[in-house]
């Protein structure tokens, strides 16, 4: 089953915050967040296995709700180079597939 | 480490004939490997499992007379398109697991397909 994100595009200034959202109607076995740059493969940024988990660094961070249900992707402090696609990928199950959501697109202006 | 290659990169070709794509795990054995589709400002869609030494496990919808699944070692899965047509083009992806580490998934740099 396809995870839900939202927003579907979203436009920054350089500097600015964003927060992008990723859910499921199932409790899930981990989330991956990757950014995809136009022509070129997704890359790979966190995963989080643990409800009521949070992870990234200062710039780039990521957490998972206690019900592992949802997940929210954070950008601080945006930079150009975050412009991208953003997909969160959920496993259901130990072993299982990654199923990606439809993806959010970034993009960060001068 | 855990760098996935593909081969081609690009390939254009006719439509009828049958195209392979290699997906390797250069630094890594991967027991599953996955195949992705991905058409223009879409996400990336599952089509297949391929798991060493068993048949694929094919997504609903995609047909495995067509899209035909080799993962014949712990490093090398292929896919051929037979018979492709110009509504095969699009971007194929592979992702593969590393054997022991069932979280980590890493992708190759994709394979662009255009059938004229």
């Amino acid at each position: 089953q396809q995870p839900v994100q939202s927003p579907q595009a979203v436009i920054l200034r350089e500097g600015e915050d964003a927060v992008i959202n990723c859910s499921s109607s199932k409790a899930l076995y981990s989330v991956h967040w990757y950014r995809q740059k136009h022509g070129e493969a997704p890359v790979f940024l966190m995963i989080l296995l643990k409800g009521g988990e949070q992870k990234g660094h200062e710039k780039i961070s990521a957490s998972f709700n206690e019900k592992k249900q949802q997940s929210s992707l954070y950008l601080t402090a945006s930079q150009l180079s975050y412009s991208g696609t953003y997909f969160c990928g959920t496993v259901n199950n130990q072993g299982g597939k990654l199923i990606f959501g439809q993806g959010t697109e970034l993009s960060v202006k001068p | 480490g855990a760098v996935v290659s593909q081969h081609p990169s690009r390939v254009i070709c006719k439509s009828g004939t049958s195209v392979k794509i290699e997906c390797r795990s250069l630094d890594f054995q991967a027991t599953t490997m996955f195949w992705y589709r991905q058409f223009p400002k879409q996400s990336l869609m599952l089509m297949a499992t391929s798991n060493e030494g068993s048949k694929a496990t094919y997504e609903q919808g995609v047909e495995k007379d067509k899209f035909l699944i080799n993962h014949a070692s712990l490093t090398l899965s292929t896919l051929t398109v037979t018979s492709a047509h110009p509504e095969d083009s699009s971007f194929y992806i592979c992702s593969a697991r590393r054997s022991g580490l069932p979280n980590e998934q890493y992708f190759g740099p994709g394979t662009r397909l255009t059938v004229t």
